[in-house]
């Protein structure tokens, strides 16, 4: 079975210092993986996708993820925070073996939040 | 988020009415997703079509009602539903090959 862990419900950061959002999978062979945002009253938002290739994969926003096969993990991150990048972060992850259709198992989700 | 859209955006309705939802994508994707998003709770996968063919239905009751008349369009009909079904639903949309999805706005949805 599939599951995706964000153990943190929130995090909080000084904008201008670095941001880690982490997460955690469980999937039998190679996963798909796949970070998402979301603002208030808005759905959510296509942030970056590791397939296959370089553990590093960069996204919208200055957003990267580094994907880590021994700690099955895919956290998130950002070298300089903005107030702007408060949201709530979804990671998700999907079975790379099922059709294009296939549904995507999403974490709990993070708040982050960003101080001035 | 104008490539899928969601109509209407807020929606009350009490537990005897009847109302759809609606999902329209301009993506030229060819499968759609619904969702519901309730707070503190995992974002839950409702339905899937493909190819207008409906592929999943995750045990959602039957006072959910899906319809994809063709694979830019996608409804959600609404019966006699209960309080706890209020949440924001939102629909997705993906292309084949590509396992990314897209997400619309949403629907706040109120149960009274």
């Amino acid at each position: 079975a599939q599951s995706v862990a964000q153990p943190e419900d929130q995090v909080n950061v000084a904008e201008g210092n670095p941001l880690t959002v982490k997460c955690t999978y469980s999937v039998s062979g190679n996963p798909y993986l796949f970070w998402y945002v979301q603002y208030p009253n808005r759905g959510l938002q296509f942030l970056l996708k590791y397939i296959t290739g370089d553990n590093l994969v960069k996204g919208s926003y200055g957003f990267e993820a580094e994907f880590n096969k021994s700690q099955t993990s895919f956290h998130l991150k950002k070298p300089s925070a903005l107030v702007s990048d408060s949201a709530l972060y979804f990671c998700a992850v999907r079975h790379s073996g099922y059709s294009s259709a296939s549904k995507i198992i999403f974490g709990s989700g993070t708040r982050l939040s960003i101080r001035p | 988020e104008t490539g899928v859209t969601q109509t209407p955006r807020h929606l009350v309705m009490g537990m005897t009415n009847k109302k759809s939802l609606k999902c329209e994508q301009h993506l030229g994707h060819n499968a759609m997703y619904w969702y519901k998003q309730s707070a503190k709770k995992p974002l839950e996968l409702m339905f899937v079509y493909n190819f207008k063919e409906q592929t999943e239905n995750n045990s959602v009751p039957s006072r959910f009602s899906p319809e994809c008349p063709n694979s830019s369009h996608l409804f959600l009909h609404l019966h006699t539903l209960q309080p706890e079904d209020s949440a924001l639903y939102l629909c997705a949309s993906s292309q084949d090959g590509r396992p990314e999805q897209y997400f619309g706005p949403g629907t706040r949805l109120t149960v009274t």
